[in-house]
């Protein structure tokens, strides 16, 4: 089962809001993902969090490696109606880094 | 090709039907993993390859289901004597990854899944 602690697991916002989600987890990671999945598509990445305390940027988006390697957040600054979707962060660890994703946080962008 | 390719997209089985899921992983990619995708969840995992070595099966819910990747490229997910539980977003995700290495190049890329609708 999930083993990934996301919320918001739904959000309203305003267009040109900002947007903060974040992802906890009891067990430490190596490698932090961010993926973006649209109805009847497959998830697509968005952000790859590789070190501990690691901030790393893409666009609006901006995500963080907790110190602890047992969280991260995901910001969106200045939201627009195309970032709705529903957000998933991603853990990778063990020998072949398996990834084990949280329950998804659906955002919904009111223009 | 450019990224993960599944087929077919959407498949609708009679329930005790057999069906054979395809993934082509990225080209050179040396992992390929099989996550399941219930509805309003995120995905979990099923199998994990590393060439044509099936290295961990532990998410396979059922001995009805069969994974392989014979040549270490294309993989083939099978359901046999399919069951409405079955019914899901089954996604192939590839990457560079190689046991010891951890950083860039080893994210999963994922195709766009087979839905799977059983009746």
């Amino acid at each position: 089962g999930q083993q990934l602690n996301q919320s918001p697991q739904s959000m309203f916002i305003q267009e040109g809001e900002d947007v903060s989600m974040n992802c906890t987890s009891s067990s430490i990671f190596n490698t932090w993902l961010w993926y973006k999945q649209d109805p009847g598509e497959g998830p697509v990445l968005l952000i790859a969090l590789y070190k501990a305390g690691e901030l790393t940027s893409n666009g609006r988006l901006t995500a963080q490696f907790g110190i602890t390697r047992k969280d991260s957040f995901l910001n969106i600054s200045a939201s627009i109606p195309s970032d709705v979707g529903i957000y998933f962060c991603a853990g990778q660890r063990g020998g072949y880094q398996k990834v084990t994703f949280g329950i998804g946080t659906k955002l919904q962008v009111i223009p | 090709g450019a990224g993960v390719s599944q087929s077919p997209r959407y498949k609708v089985a009679k329930r005790g039907q057999d069906v054979a899921l395809r993934c082509d992983p990225i080209s050179g990619h040396v992992s390929l993993f099989w996550y399941q995708q219930a509805l309003g969840q995120g995905p979990e995992f099923l199998t994990y390859f590393q060439n044509e070595a099936q290295l961990d099966k532990s998410g396979l819910p059922s001995d009805r289901f069969f994974a392989e990747r014979p040549e270490g490229s294309v993989s083939t997910l099978k359901i046999q004597r399919t069951q409405q539980e079955d019914s899901a977003v089954y996604l192939c995700a590839s990457s560079l990854y190689r046991q010891g290495r951890i950083g860039k190049d080893t994210e999963a890329f994922f195709g766009q899944g087979t839905r799977l609708t059983v009746v």
